[in-house]
């Protein structure tokens, strides 16, 4: 069982639509994370957010609009995607710690939306 | 960054057959996952495991940190292992995971 939900699983949108995927966290964590998987490809890191602010943009198009409103939620909206943004798009979240001695940054996944732009 | 390899790329197995998949990384590291992949894309946490040996069930991982390498031992296969294994490694204070590019392992009956 994942802590760590995703909607909608599938998406299939148009190059002009707009939309939204929604990542929701029960684990009480304060680190949320997007990531894209691509075919044959490692997992790129998109965004992170620690305590709801954006730390980290891995150079990522400005079309990919993230939004974090509270700890629990994040939000990757998208607009005039190209058909080579067709990809699995999965959240995480973690327990971030800044100390030697935290226990654990172990980070749990969402089941992923798997996105086909036409 | 921090370099992850992961080695085989690719495994297949006869159902009962034991393997070893292998990590490696270019720098020390505090933060070591290893995950497995489903077929349907969710990605299972299998083993926080910077240091030191972790066994659940027929799988164990051990990493050693002084040398860069982490393996993940499956014992006993069962097709429900089949799937891509990950290897992903971090540092305290920085919680960016770098990904290798996973082992894809088919488990034949």
């Amino acid at each position: 069982e994942t802590g760590v939900t995703q909607t909608p699983r599938h998406l299939v949108m148009g190059m002009t639509n707009k939309k939204s995927l929604k990542c929701e966290q029960h684990l009480g964590h304060n680190a949320m994370y997007w990531y894209k998987q691509s075919a044959k490809k490692p997992l790129e890191l998109m965004f992170v957010y620690n305590f709801k602010e954006q730390t980290e943009n891995n150079s990522v198009p400005s079309r990919f609009s993230p939004e974090c409103p509270n700890s629990s939620h994040l939000f990757l909206h998208l607009h005039t995607l190209q058909p080579e943004d067709s990809a699995l798009y999965l959240c995480a979240s973690s327990q971030f710690g800044t100390s030697e001695t935290s226990s654990t940054d172990t980070q749990y996944f969402g089941p992923g939306t798997r996105l086909t732009v036409l | 960054g921090i370099q992850v390899e992961q080695s085989p790329p690719d495994l297949i197995l006869q159902e009962g057959a034991n393997s070893t998949l292998r990590c490696n990384f270019s720098d020390s590291v505090n933060n070591l996952q290893w995950f497995h992949q489903n077929p349907w894309g969710q990605l299972i946490n299998l083993f926080y495991i910077p240091s030191g040996t972790k066994q659940n069930g027929r799988l164990s991982a051990t990493t050693v940190a002084t040398e860069r390498y982490s393996l993940l031992y499956i014992s006993s296969s069962q097709t429900t292992d089949s799937g891509v294994y990950f290897c992903a490694v971090g540092r305290y204070g920085n919680n960016r995971l770098a990904f290798g590019k996973g082992n894809q392992v088919v488990v034949i009956p």
